[in-house]
């Protein structure tokens, strides 16, 4: 089992460009979740899924938009990049009563 | 909704010492308890996790954690910290009933470094 892969591992975008981050697990899990982590603040969350059709708003989602077509993948969109939306993005799966597993993250840069 | 409250936000210990890493929670409804550990430019890897049942749970690489329902509590431990222990560790909790049962809230992080 590869777990929860995410796609890519860096990137650099330019100020206004769009992107999506992908992010697929293997192990059927109902609840996937998007954060962000920032140096000192731990992880934020920006979006959240209980299951294929279902999303919601986590704590920081301004800029962001995801979408749950199917359990395995759950892309996370970023329409206009801007500066403050340089951060480390780490996807994560779980069942209910489970821990939260994690992709490995992307490192994006916004110049 | 819940919060998570990490008490240090360093703490440089010696190789061999014991270490505790503190965490608060607040939540309106019973929760699960993680902790988690991440090493430089990884993902995050659970070390343990309460969910019910013994107060005191044992995790991976020596660390152990005790839930203090009282206290709303669930402290890191660790009796001999090794320099590859040298890390940030993540608290986390999860609601385990209610409307808000999917949001999985971490704490700021304690950065642990041991030094020889």
């Amino acid at each position: 089992n590869a777990g929860v892969t995410q796609t890519p591992k860096f990137r650099i975008l330019k100020i206004g460009q769009s992107m999506t981050l992908q992010c697929t697990q293997d192990m059927n899990h109902n609840y996937m979740y998007w954060y962000r982590q920032d140096p000192g603040m731990g992880l934020k969350l920006i979006y959240y899924s209980v299951g294929a059709g279902i999303t919601d708003k986590g704590e920081v989602p301004n800029g962001y938009n995801v979408s749950r077509s199917t359990t395995e993948d759950f892309p996370l969109r970023l329409e206009l990049a801007a500066p403050s939306q340089t951060s480390v993005y780490f996807c994560a799966s779980s069942f209910l009563n489970t821990e939260a597993f994690f992709g490995q993250g992307t490192r994006l840069t916004v110049v | 909704a819940q919060s998570v409250t990490q008490l240090d936000s360093q703490v440089p210990v010696f190789e061999e010492a014991p270490v505790e890493l503190r965490c608060n929670y607040s939540s309106s409804v019973s929760v699960y308890l993680f902790w988690y550990v991440q090493y430089p430019n990884q993902g995050l890897q659970l070390l343990l996790k309460y969910l019910s049942g013994s107060t005191l749970v044992k995790g991976i690489n020596g660390f152990e954690a005790e839930f203090n329902k009282s206290q709303t509590s669930f402290h890191l431990r660790k009796p001999s910290v090794h320099i590859s222990d040298t890390a940030e560790y993540f608290c986390a909790v999860k609601p385990n009933s209610g409307g808000s049962n999917y949001k999985l809230t971490f704490g700021k992080g304690t950065l642990l470094t041991v030094n020889p």
